[in-house]
């Protein structure tokens, strides 16, 4: 089966710029997920789609982060505007069910100058 | 508060030595543990999950939940085991929300 697509792999911007990335999830998985990975962490947790609506978002930056999953499958993350500290790995990744292990794409790698 | 603890940032061992690489999680639930392993230049991919009780690539791991503690184990390693390994816990009630420890480097030496 095909992987999570994530586009683009790289992107450098300048603070107070904004930024947008898109992920495709494995066909048929409801459930998708936008993970940030700042250096030498792991992963955490921004926003947690089922379908199209919104499952858990209570750590999403709201002011300045966004995220929509357009008709259930695709979905964008956007960072407006961004800061230094946004500076991180964004990994989308998909399942098929809820208690599943999850794929999860390449990522996004952002830097923020 | 939940969280997932991986006191090791690198473990480096021999190859063929036995690797434990450690990981203790806080929750006041059942949770549901899972293993992550990232090796150079790929993607993060599920190695294992407790509840399936699988042996994956000769790696086991054992919930103790007195201990609150899910270790991951492997009798030899292999030059191909050197990767990032993380810990994650999955709080129940069926979210699918993955808490991940910080990471553990594991190198192994020819």
């Amino acid at each position: 089966e095909a992987g999570v697509a994530q586009s683009p792999r790289y992107k450098i911007i300048e603070k107070r710029q904004s930024v947008a990335f898109w992920c495709n999830p494995i066909s048929g998985h409801a459930t998708l997920y936008w993970y940030q990975q700042i250096l030498g962490q792991g992963p955490k947790l921004l926003i947690q789609f089922q379908n199209n609506g919104v499952v858990d978002d209570s750590q999403l930056p709201k002011d300045r982060f966004s995220a929509e999953r357009l008709k259930g499958v695709d979905s964008t993350l956007k960072i407006q505007p961004a800061k230094l500290e946004d500076s991180a790995v964004y990994l989308c990744a998909s399942s098929l069910q809820l208690n599943y292990g999850y794929t999860f794409g390449s990522g996004t790698r952002l830097t923020v100058v | 508060a939940q969280r997932v603890t991986q006191p090791e940032k690198l473990l480096s061992v021999f190859k063929g030595a036995p690797v434990e690489l450690k990981c203790n999680y806080s929750y006041s639930g059942s949770p549901e543990l899972f293993w992550y392993v990232q090796y150079s230049r790929q993607r993060l991919q599920l190695l294992l999950r407790h509840i399936s009780r699988e042996s994956i690539k000769g790696f086991t791991a054992d919930l103790n939940k007195g201990e609150t503690s899910f270790h991951l184990k492997k009798p030899f390693a292999q030059e191909e085991d050197s990767a990032m390994y993380y810990c994650a816990l999955q709080p129940s009630g069926n979210t699918g929300k993955l808490i991940f420890g910080q990471g553990t480097t594991l190198q192994v030496k020819p």
